[in-house]
Protein backbone atom coordinates (compact mmCIF):
# COMPACT_ATOMS: atom_id res chain seq x y z
CA UNK A 1 0.00 0.00 0.00
CA UNK A 2 0.87 3.46 -0.32
CA UNK A 3 1.85 6.05 2.22
CA UNK A 4 3.00 9.66 2.40
CA UNK A 5 4.74 11.16 4.93
CA UNK A 6 5.26 14.92 5.80
CA UNK A 7 7.17 16.73 7.96
CA UNK A 8 7.42 19.04 10.25
CA UNK A 9 4.22 18.62 11.72
CA UNK A 10 3.91 21.91 13.33
CA UNK A 11 6.87 25.13 13.17
CA UNK A 12 6.69 28.83 13.99
CA UNK A 13 9.09 30.83 11.99
CA UNK A 14 9.83 34.93 11.79
CA UNK A 15 9.45 37.01 8.88
CA UNK A 16 12.47 36.79 6.80
CA UNK A 17 13.25 33.75 7.30
CA UNK A 18 13.71 30.39 5.40
CA UNK A 19 11.39 27.74 5.29
CA UNK A 20 11.62 23.84 4.10
CA UNK A 21 8.71 21.57 4.10
CA UNK A 22 9.15 17.91 2.99
CA UNK A 23 7.20 15.28 1.82
CA UNK A 24 8.05 11.45 0.87
CA UNK A 25 5.64 9.08 -0.83
CA UNK A 26 6.14 5.13 -0.50
CA UNK A 27 4.88 2.16 -1.65
CA UNK A 28 4.10 3.66 -5.78
CA UNK A 29 6.55 4.95 -8.43
CA UNK A 30 6.43 8.07 -10.54
CA UNK A 31 3.41 9.66 -8.74
CA UNK A 32 2.22 13.41 -9.32
CA UNK A 33 2.96 15.17 -6.60
CA UNK A 34 1.32 18.47 -5.49
CA UNK A 35 1.73 21.33 -2.69
CA UNK A 36 -1.82 22.84 -1.25
CA UNK A 37 -2.08 25.79 0.98
CA UNK A 38 -5.38 26.10 3.40
CA UNK A 39 -5.50 29.07 5.41
CA UNK A 40 -8.09 29.23 8.32
CA UNK A 41 -11.45 28.87 7.46
CA UNK A 42 -10.48 28.93 3.22
CA UNK A 43 -10.28 26.15 0.70
CA UNK A 44 -7.51 24.16 -0.65
CA UNK A 45 -4.89 26.46 -3.03
CA UNK A 46 -2.53 24.54 -5.46
CA UNK A 47 0.49 25.84 -4.95
CA UNK A 48 2.44 23.28 -7.12
CA UNK A 49 2.55 19.90 -9.29
CA UNK A 50 4.85 18.14 -10.72
CA UNK A 51 4.77 15.10 -12.77
CA UNK A 52 8.12 14.12 -12.60
CA UNK A 53 11.70 14.52 -11.38
CA UNK A 54 12.52 18.18 -12.46
CA UNK A 55 9.50 18.84 -13.51
CA UNK A 56 7.21 21.80 -11.37
CA UNK A 57 4.56 23.75 -12.38
CA UNK A 58 2.92 26.73 -10.61
CA UNK A 59 -0.20 27.60 -9.76
CA UNK A 60 0.17 30.56 -7.93
CA UNK A 61 3.11 33.37 -8.17
CA UNK A 62 4.45 34.11 -4.70
CA UNK A 63 7.67 34.00 -2.86
CA UNK A 64 7.44 29.94 -2.62
CA UNK A 65 9.64 27.65 -4.58
CA UNK A 66 9.00 23.62 -5.15
CA UNK A 67 11.44 20.71 -5.94
CA UNK A 68 11.60 17.71 -6.67
CA UNK A 69 14.97 15.84 -6.17
CA UNK A 70 14.37 12.65 -6.56
CA UNK A 71 10.94 10.19 -7.89
CA UNK A 72 9.01 10.30 -4.27
CA UNK A 73 10.16 13.02 -2.67
CA UNK A 74 8.78 17.19 -3.20
CA UNK A 75 10.41 19.96 -1.50
CA UNK A 76 8.61 23.21 -0.53
CA UNK A 77 11.02 26.08 0.15
CA UNK A 78 11.16 30.01 0.65
CA UNK A 79 13.82 32.33 1.19
CA UNK A 80 11.92 34.86 3.19
CA UNK A 81 8.89 34.25 4.88
CA UNK A 82 6.05 36.52 4.86
CA UNK A 83 3.49 36.72 7.63
CA UNK A 84 1.11 35.62 4.69
CA UNK A 85 2.49 33.08 4.72
CA UNK A 86 1.20 31.48 7.63
CA UNK A 87 -1.39 28.25 6.91
CA UNK A 88 -1.70 24.55 6.99
CA UNK A 89 0.43 23.09 4.16
CA UNK A 90 -0.71 19.69 2.85
CA UNK A 91 1.34 17.31 0.57
CA UNK A 92 -0.84 15.34 -1.52
CA UNK A 93 0.59 12.25 -4.32
CA UNK A 94 -2.03 10.79 -7.12
CA UNK A 95 -1.18 7.79 -9.50
CA UNK A 96 0.77 9.26 -12.69
CA UNK A 97 -1.89 7.23 -15.04
CA UNK A 98 -5.75 8.59 -14.63
CA UNK A 99 -8.69 6.35 -14.74
CA UNK A 100 -11.32 6.60 -12.50
CA UNK A 101 -10.09 5.87 -9.29
CA UNK A 102 -6.66 7.11 -10.76
CA UNK A 103 -7.86 10.70 -10.27
CA UNK A 104 -7.93 10.41 -6.87
CA UNK A 105 -5.37 12.69 -4.69
CA UNK A 106 -4.12 11.69 -1.14
CA UNK A 107 -2.73 13.49 1.13
CA UNK A 108 -0.48 13.95 3.75
CA UNK A 109 -1.13 15.03 7.24
CA UNK A 110 0.06 18.06 6.97
CA UNK A 111 2.17 21.06 8.14
CA UNK A 112 0.55 23.97 10.06
CA UNK A 113 3.31 27.17 9.69
CA UNK A 114 3.00 30.18 11.83
CA UNK A 115 4.82 33.18 10.94
CA UNK A 116 5.92 35.75 13.34
CA UNK B 1 -17.93 31.29 -10.83
CA UNK B 2 -16.13 29.27 -9.12
CA UNK B 3 -15.96 25.62 -10.86
CA UNK B 4 -17.31 24.19 -7.62
CA UNK B 5 -18.95 25.80 -4.79
CA UNK B 6 -20.04 24.41 -1.45
CA UNK B 7 -21.88 26.21 1.30
CA UNK B 8 -18.90 26.70 4.10
CA UNK B 9 -21.56 26.34 7.05
CA UNK B 10 -21.18 25.66 9.77
CA UNK B 11 -24.00 22.63 9.57
CA UNK B 12 -24.92 21.77 13.30
CA UNK B 13 -27.24 18.78 13.57
CA UNK B 14 -28.37 16.41 16.60
CA UNK B 15 -26.20 12.98 16.70
CA UNK B 16 -28.60 10.36 14.49
CA UNK B 17 -29.78 12.88 12.40
CA UNK B 18 -29.64 12.64 8.32
CA UNK B 19 -27.44 15.08 6.97
CA UNK B 20 -27.41 16.21 3.68
CA UNK B 21 -24.06 17.61 2.29
CA UNK B 22 -24.42 19.96 -1.24
CA UNK B 23 -22.26 21.14 -3.49
CA UNK B 24 -23.00 22.22 -7.24
CA UNK B 25 -20.23 22.90 -10.10
CA UNK B 26 -20.57 24.76 -13.59
CA UNK B 27 -18.90 22.39 -15.95
CA UNK B 28 -20.87 19.86 -17.55
CA UNK B 29 -17.78 17.96 -18.67
CA UNK B 30 -16.91 16.87 -15.18
CA UNK B 31 -18.14 13.25 -14.73
CA UNK B 32 -15.94 11.99 -11.59
CA UNK B 33 -16.70 13.43 -8.46
CA UNK B 34 -15.14 12.95 -4.86
CA UNK B 35 -15.71 13.24 -1.13
CA UNK B 36 -13.00 14.06 1.07
CA UNK B 37 -13.62 14.26 5.09
CA UNK B 38 -11.11 16.72 6.90
CA UNK B 39 -10.97 16.37 10.78
CA UNK B 40 -9.59 19.82 12.83
CA UNK B 41 -5.47 20.17 11.96
CA UNK B 42 -5.57 17.18 9.62
CA UNK B 43 -5.42 16.16 5.94
CA UNK B 44 -8.13 15.41 3.96
CA UNK B 45 -9.11 11.99 3.68
CA UNK B 46 -10.78 10.73 0.73
CA UNK B 47 -14.40 9.14 1.75
CA UNK B 48 -16.15 8.56 -1.39
CA UNK B 49 -16.29 8.74 -4.96
CA UNK B 50 -18.58 8.64 -7.78
CA UNK B 51 -18.41 8.59 -11.61
CA UNK B 52 -21.39 10.05 -13.97
CA UNK B 53 -24.86 10.36 -12.60
CA UNK B 54 -27.00 7.73 -9.87
CA UNK B 55 -26.36 6.83 -6.38
CA UNK B 56 -23.32 5.27 -4.97
CA UNK B 57 -23.78 3.64 -1.18
CA UNK B 58 -20.93 2.80 1.22
CA UNK B 59 -21.59 2.22 4.66
CA UNK B 60 -23.67 5.25 6.54
CA UNK B 61 -22.51 7.29 2.92
CA UNK B 62 -24.23 7.85 0.35
CA UNK B 63 -22.84 10.15 -2.72
CA UNK B 64 -25.35 11.17 -5.21
CA UNK B 65 -24.58 13.17 -8.47
CA UNK B 66 -27.47 14.35 -10.52
CA UNK B 67 -25.70 16.13 -14.00
CA UNK B 68 -28.56 17.66 -15.59
CA UNK B 69 -28.40 20.25 -12.66
CA UNK B 70 -24.45 19.63 -11.73
CA UNK B 71 -25.47 19.14 -8.44
CA UNK B 72 -23.50 16.40 -6.10
CA UNK B 73 -24.95 15.61 -2.83
CA UNK B 74 -23.33 13.19 0.26
CA UNK B 75 -25.85 12.01 2.60
CA UNK B 76 -25.24 10.89 6.23
CA UNK B 77 -27.31 8.54 7.97
CA UNK B 78 -27.85 8.01 11.49
CA UNK B 79 -24.93 10.83 12.04
CA UNK B 80 -22.66 10.08 15.29
CA UNK B 81 -20.14 13.06 16.77
CA UNK B 82 -17.09 11.25 14.86
CA UNK B 83 -18.52 12.70 12.15
CA UNK B 84 -18.10 16.17 12.88
CA UNK B 85 -15.48 17.11 10.33
CA UNK B 86 -15.12 19.38 7.23
CA UNK B 87 -16.82 17.83 4.30
CA UNK B 88 -14.55 18.83 0.64
CA UNK B 89 -16.28 18.44 -2.67
CA UNK B 90 -13.94 17.49 -6.02
CA UNK B 91 -13.80 16.84 -9.35
CA UNK B 92 -10.60 16.63 -11.61
CA UNK B 93 -10.00 18.97 -14.39
CA UNK B 94 -7.30 19.30 -16.84
CA UNK B 95 -3.77 18.88 -15.82
CA UNK B 96 -3.81 16.06 -13.61
CA UNK B 97 -5.69 18.48 -10.96
CA UNK B 98 -8.27 18.21 -8.85
CA UNK B 99 -10.29 21.32 -8.20
CA UNK B 100 -12.06 21.34 -4.83
CA UNK B 101 -15.26 23.31 -3.01
CA UNK B 102 -14.50 25.16 -0.22
CA UNK B 103 -16.24 23.00 2.57
CA UNK B 104 -18.45 22.41 4.42
CA UNK B 105 -18.47 22.26 8.42
CA UNK B 106 -20.25 19.86 10.16
CA UNK B 107 -21.32 19.55 13.84
CA UNK B 108 -23.10 16.47 14.91
CA UNK B 109 -24.21 17.06 18.78
CA UNK B 110 -24.70 14.33 20.81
Amino acid sequence: SQTIHQWPATLVQPVGSPLSLECTVEGTSNPNLYWYRQAAGRGLQLLFYSVGIGQISSEVPQNLSASRPQDRQFILSSKKLLLSDSGFYLCAWKFHHTGNSGNTIYFGEGSWLTVV
Amino acid sequence: QKEVEQDPGPLSVPEGAIVSLNCTYSNSAFQYFMWYRQYSRKGPELLMYTYSSGNKEDGRFTAQVDKSSKYISLFIRDSQPSDSATYLCATPRAGNMLTFGGGTRLMVKP
